[in-house]
């Protein structure tokens, strides 16, 4: 067990759906990353967040948005849904002890199917 | 940005056998990380090496950051040592993400 929650495991939704994955972080992590994990994209990085406030982004699509709320929680909202967005999604934290050095943790992930 | 080539991209093995795993980095990092992906696509932590070697059980893992490279090596393999390993970093000056590797594809037969 990491300690880094993601909720729901599994989610089944239709295209053009709006649905949202939840991640709790490490008690202590003021980090949070999302990453997506596609049959042919391997794993790729969204979106960081530091206390709050998103410190790098990656390949997030536009429709794709994120946030880091005062507890740490964070919500990674995936919109206008497609047959392509179908994918695990992580999310992952770290204790951040600057200059990218901190040891990140994964959660189980999120798998989402969209039919 | 800093790229992860890993190698090689698929491995069969026989129970008991050793392996070594390679990690090719394209730039200087501060963070490097191997993980293990299991069948239920959970990412194992399996080390924290942005330099110097590492043991833990049948598993080591040694980084030489002045060449670039790291080597994950997996002794006496068994059938639940099956699953991916990928090798991540992040690169010294960039941000502070973890950037993947396509990994290695294990298969350990009994």
């Amino acid at each position: 067990d990491s300690g880094v929650t993601q909720t729901p495991k599994h989610l089944i939704t239709a295209t053009g759906q709006r649905v949202t994955l939840r991640c709790s972080p490490r008690s202590g992590d003021l980090s949070v990353y999302w990453y997506q994990q596609s049959l042919d994209q391997g794993l790729q990085f969204l979106i960081q967040y530091y206390n709050g406030e998103e410190r790098a982004k990656g390949n997030i699509l536009e429709r794709f948005s994120a946030q880091q709320f005062p507890d740490l929680h964070s919500e990674l909202n995936l919109s206008s849904l497609e047959l392509g967005d179908s994918a695990l999604y992580f999310c992952a934290s770290s204790v951040d002890r600057g200059k990218g050095t901190g040891e990140l943790f994964f959660g189980e992930g999120s798998r989402l199917t969209v039919l | 940005g800093i790229q992860v080539e890993q190698s090689p991209p698929d491995l069969i093995l026989q129970e008991g056998a050793n392996s070594t795993l390679r990690c090719n980095f394209s730039d200087s990092v501060n963070n490097l990380q191997w993980f293990h992906q299991n069948p239920w696509g959970q990412l194992i932590n399996l080390f924290y090496i942005p330099s110097g070697t590492k043991q833990n059980g049948r598993l080591s893992a040694t980084t030489v950051a002045t060449e670039r490279y790291s080597l994950l090596y997996i002794s006496s393999s068994q059938t639940t040592d099956s699953g991916v390993y990928f090798c991540a970093v992040s690169s010294q000056g960039g941000s502070e993400k973890l950037v993947f590797g396509k990994g290695t594809k294990l298969t350990v037969n009994p």
